[in-house]
């Protein structure tokens, strides 16, 4: 099965970016990379997902590696309102026989 | 436009009693999915469903179950509490399904006693 491992947390600076990692080194060539992050106190939020080319919105980018092992969720300048709790998901299968893997979650601190 | 809308946001229940946890969608979105969250255990996906049929679900005991309306609403039910259903219980909706830019609900915050 795959599985995606995030590093605990990290800290960055105000108006900085912010390069989030994710390992899911097991990945099938399925599985869809989705980022979504949580406040406190709150439901997730989605941020991006993408599957084998780097995605950009207006929230985050989102750079993933040749082989698919690894991607970064990119947040161009960390504001004080992205400190958050980081989940980096996999969405794999297709139709309705999709499996969802979860990491535990990046806490990102924001420094003013 | 209205969020996703879940009810109560606090319950308290004791142990072998039931539960019914209500999940009010984005208008127009089918996909209702339900994840539990715990320190322990994180995130975890409990089942999907679509235009009033079940389309997943996780790996959770038959304890756990639902079901979707024609109007899209959703409700989760739990029957004989344990403690270590003590958890957040987030609902989800989107256009497309399980976590595809889906919008979640601030969730059910379900402690047994």
């Amino acid at each position: 099965d795959a599985k995606t491992t995030q590093p605990n947390s990290m800290e960055s600076n105000e108006e900085e970016p912010v390069h989030l990692p994710c390992n899911h080194s097991t990945i099938s060539g399925t599985d869809y990379i989705h980022w979504y992050r949580q406040l406190p106190s709150q439901g997730p939020e989605y941020v991006i997902h993408g599957l084998t080319s780097n995605v950009n919105n207006r929230m985050a980018s989102l750079a993933i590696a040749e082989d698919r092992k690894s991607s970064t969720l990119i947040l161009h300048r960390a504001t004080l309102r992205d400190a958050a709790v980081y989940y980096c998901i996999l969405r794999g299968g297709g139709g309705s026989n999709y499996k969802l893997t979860f990491g535990k979650g990046t806490l990102l601190t924001v420094n003013p | 436009k209205a969020g996703v809308t879940q009810t109560p946001r606090y319950l308290i229940k004791t142990r072998g009693q039931q539960v019914t946890l209500s999940c009010s969608p984005i208008s127009g979105h089918r996909s209702v999915s339900w994840y539990q969250q715990t320190p322990g255990q994180g995130l975890q996906f409990l089942f999907e469903y679509f235009s009033e049929t079940q389309r997943n679900k996780g790996n959770f005991p038959g304890r756990f179950s639902g079901r979707q309306f024609s109007n899209s609403r959703s409700e989760m039910n739990v029957s004989t509490l344990e403690l270590g259903d003590s958890a957040l219980y987030l609902c989800a909706s989107s256009l497309q399904g399980a976590l595809t830019e889906a919008f979640f609900g601030q969730g059910t915050r379900l402690t047994v006693v």
